[in-house]
């Protein structure tokens, strides 16, 4: 079975720091998709980053980087400069390739210190 | 761009009340879903559709309906609302190649007392 695996219910971090969120999946595919996404306040759900399974380099988006794992089916997500505005509960998620079911993480909330 | 329009956004319920939740979206996705939120479980599929008059049950589809007569429309139906239903509701949708990004909703809060 497909799962997502998010140890980490919260996390804190400096303004200005660097954080980096964990996550782990289980999967007997070899390809597939795994995504992190951003629930702020709003509730809005957020796509921050991607990355496809059979690409060896990690995705970055500006502050936003991955280490991404395959042989350890790990999957983590780091921010760099943190800011504010990065406060939010934020999502891990799997897609295996032509399938429709995305499965998600429960989810680790970040708090920004200032 | 609207893209993924939920109505209503919030919404109080009595035991026992029906309502329905309307998903519309403008990108021409052929698929979508409904997702329920709570707290410390994440998202849980409830129904999700690959097209224009097909819908299929997801993990936790018990006291939903959903049609989905109209590509860009993607109902989500509460029969007689019961308190454990209380949960936020998320429509996506995503177009139909691998790996393309599931384009969420803003949600919508159901409080069913």
């Amino acid at each position: 079975a497909q799962t997502v695996t998010q140890s980490q219910p919260e996390m804190s971090v400096q303004e200005a720091e660097t954080v980096t969120l964990s996550c782990t999946y289980d999967t007997s595919e070899s390809d597939y998709y795994l995504f992190w996404y951003k629930q702020p306040p709003s509730r809005q759900m957020i796509l921050v980053i991607r990355q496809e399974a059979y690409k060896q380099q990690n995705a970055t988006e500006n502050r936003f980087s991955v280490n991404f794992q395959k042989a350890a089916k790990s999957f983590s997500l780091k921010i760099s400069d943190s800011q504010l505005g990065d406060a939010a509960m934020y999502f891990c998620a799997s897609l295996i390739s032509g399938t429709y079911k995305y499965i998600f993480g429960t989810g680790t909330r970040l708090k920004v210190l200032a | 761009n609207a893209g993924v329009t939920q109505t209503p956004k919030f919404r109080v319920l009595k035991t026992g009340q029906s309502m329905t939740l309307l998903c519309a979206q403008d990108m021409n996705h052929e698929y979508m879903y409904w997702y329920r939120q709570d707290p410390g479980m994440g998202l849980r599929l409830i129904h999700y559709s690959v097209g224009e008059g097909t819908t299929a049950k997801g993990e936790v589809p018990d006291g939903y309906n959903v049609s989905r007569l109209k590509k860009q429309n993607f109902l989500l139906g509460l029969e007689s609302a019961a308190p454990s239903q209380t949960s936020v509701y998320f429509c996506a949708s995503r177009v139909f190649s691998s790996g393309n990004t599931i384009y969420f909703g803003e949600g919508s809060w159901l409080t069913v007392v």
